[in-house]
């Protein structure tokens, strides 16, 4: 089937510092990715749609200019967690739609970010 | 605004047990719902969705899920539970069938004693 892979899996930095989480569809092409974060022992909440070629679409409540998404081809989508802080602490999975066959859409294993 | 419910927070079942998830929504339109299953280092995978039609979908693994309108449920059902099945599920509702900007519930975690 499908995978969408994320690296890194698993990435621990100095608050104040940047990171950069790329989510990749490994076997079709995706011109459509979302970005999801998910807090310990709660559900996965929307943070963005991300559209190759385009402007991502924020969800409410969620700041474009901390989370940087760019999606610069067809198969690669990235978020950067701008001058981190410990609360930006938190498992991101991104997630790719496949149209053909339906339309499903596949998630990447996530990334564990640690904001010291 | 649509909304999940995810009631259990944590089951624990013997293996070879029934086992029975349940997820209530909250959708103003036609809902598009769905079942997702994590396991720790894997991605969610789509246990079973549905869109319309019969209300007892089939999906992978042996899961079942049923759509009672009525009850604005969609709880997930497999009649024999193997050790492999403990994970985290999660039931999601869409507002289109590409499950796109999907709304997820809380999660339940499912233990497996042997």
């Amino acid at each position: 089937g499908a995978v969408v892979s994320q690296h890194p899996s698993r990435v621990i930095c100095k608050s104040g510092t940047s990171v950069k989480i790329e989510c990749r569809s490994l076997d079709f092409q995706a011109t459509t990715m979302f970005w999801y974060r998910q807090f310990p022992k709660q559900s996965l909440m929307l943070m963005a749609t991300s559209n190759e070629g385009s402007k991502a679409t924020y969800e409410q409540g969620v700041e474009k200019d901390k989370f940087l998404i760019n999606h610069a081809s067809l198969t690669l989508s990235t978020l950067t967690v701008t001058s981190a802080h410990p609360e930006d602490s938190s498992f991101y999975i991104c997630s790719a739609i496949r149209y053909s066959g339906g339309g499903t859409q596949y998630f990447g294993p996530g990334t564990r970010l640690l904001v010291l | 605004a649509q909304s999940v419910t995810q009631p259990d927070i944590h089951i624990t079942v013997s293996e070879g047990a029934s086992l029975e998830l349940r997820c209530n929504y909250s959708y103003g339109a036609t809902p598009y719902l769905f079942w997702y299953v994590q396991s720790p280092g894997q991605g969610l995978q789509l246990l079973l969705k549905y869109f319309s039609g019969d209300t007892l979908v089939q999906g992978i693994k042996g899961f079942e899920a049923e759509f009672k309108r009525s009850q604005s449920s969609f709880n997930l059902r497999k009649p024999s539970v193997h050790w492999s099945d403990a994970a985290e599920y999660f039931c999601a509702v869409g507002a289109d069938g590409t499950a796109s900007k999907l709304t997820f519930g809380t999660g339940t975690r499912l233990q497996v004693t042997l």
